[in-house]
């Protein structure tokens, strides 16, 4: 069983282009966590999304920043117009069931995707 | 913000035990307390969780104090490949800045 797949893994824009981040969760999950993390700090949550829902986002920057989870494919975390500031590792984490209501007691992380803006 | 405070670097000597804490004051009767870790470049892994008893899995041990108020990760013999950022979480989902744990040979 594949784990949590996460792409591009490295990806390099300058200011003011947009960065799009896939994530590809395990295979039977539906709810899918993304998260920051800038350098030597611990990760930040942006945003908690289940098929087609987002159902908490208080995490995320209220401007340029936005995540989809369709219906089919991966869910997607978007950055328009990208400042220096947004460099970071973006981590995205996916559960069988909604993290905490179940006793399963695991998020899975993928690898990340680390975005440098020139 | 995490509901969860952690000392931010922790060391230990190889195979000797560590214990890392963590304090949730206000933690509610429905939180589950889960430890996470995070090795170099990669990410996070989960270590262990529990609601109210102690728990043993093959990675650690979480001690849980009667109150729940606070709780201690246990690795009973570290490894230089134990050294990772340890997160103490609650079902908020949100991390804190962790303790980083060094592993001295």
């Amino acid at each position: 069983n594949a784990g949590v797949m996460q792409n591009p893994r490295h990806l390099v824009r300058r200011r003011g282009q947009e960065a799009r981040l896939r994530c590809s969760p395990m295979k039977g999950h539906s709810h899918v966590y993304w998260y920051r993390q800038l350098p030597e700090e611990g990760l930040k949550f942006m945003v908690y999304l289940q098929k087609e829902n987002i159902i908490d986002e208080s995490g995320m920057p209220k401007e340029r920043f936005s995540a989809e989870f369709p219906k089919e494919g991966p869910s997607i975390l978007r950055i328009q117009q990208v400042v220096r500031g947004d460099s970071a590792a973006y981590f995205c984490a996916s559960s069988p069931f909604r993290f905490g209501k179940v006793n399963t007691g695991e998020l899975f992380f993928g690898e990340g995707s680390r975005l440098t803006v020139l | 913000d995490a509901k969860t405070t952690q000392p931010n670097s922790m060391e230990s000597n190889e195979e000797e035990p560590v214990h890392l804490p963590c304090n949730h004051s206000t933690i509610s009767g429905t939180d589950y307390i889960h430890w996470y870790r995070q090795l170099p470049s990669q990410g996070p892994e989960y270590v262990i969780h529990g609601l109210t008893s102690n728990v043993n899995n093959r990675m650690a041990s979480l001690a849980i104090a009667e109150d729940r108020k606070s709780s201690t990760l246990i690795l009973h013999r570290a490894t230089l490949r134990d050294a990772a950022v340890y997160y103490c979480i609650l079902n908020d989902m949100r991390f804190g800045a962790g303790t980083r744990l060094t592993v001295k040979p």
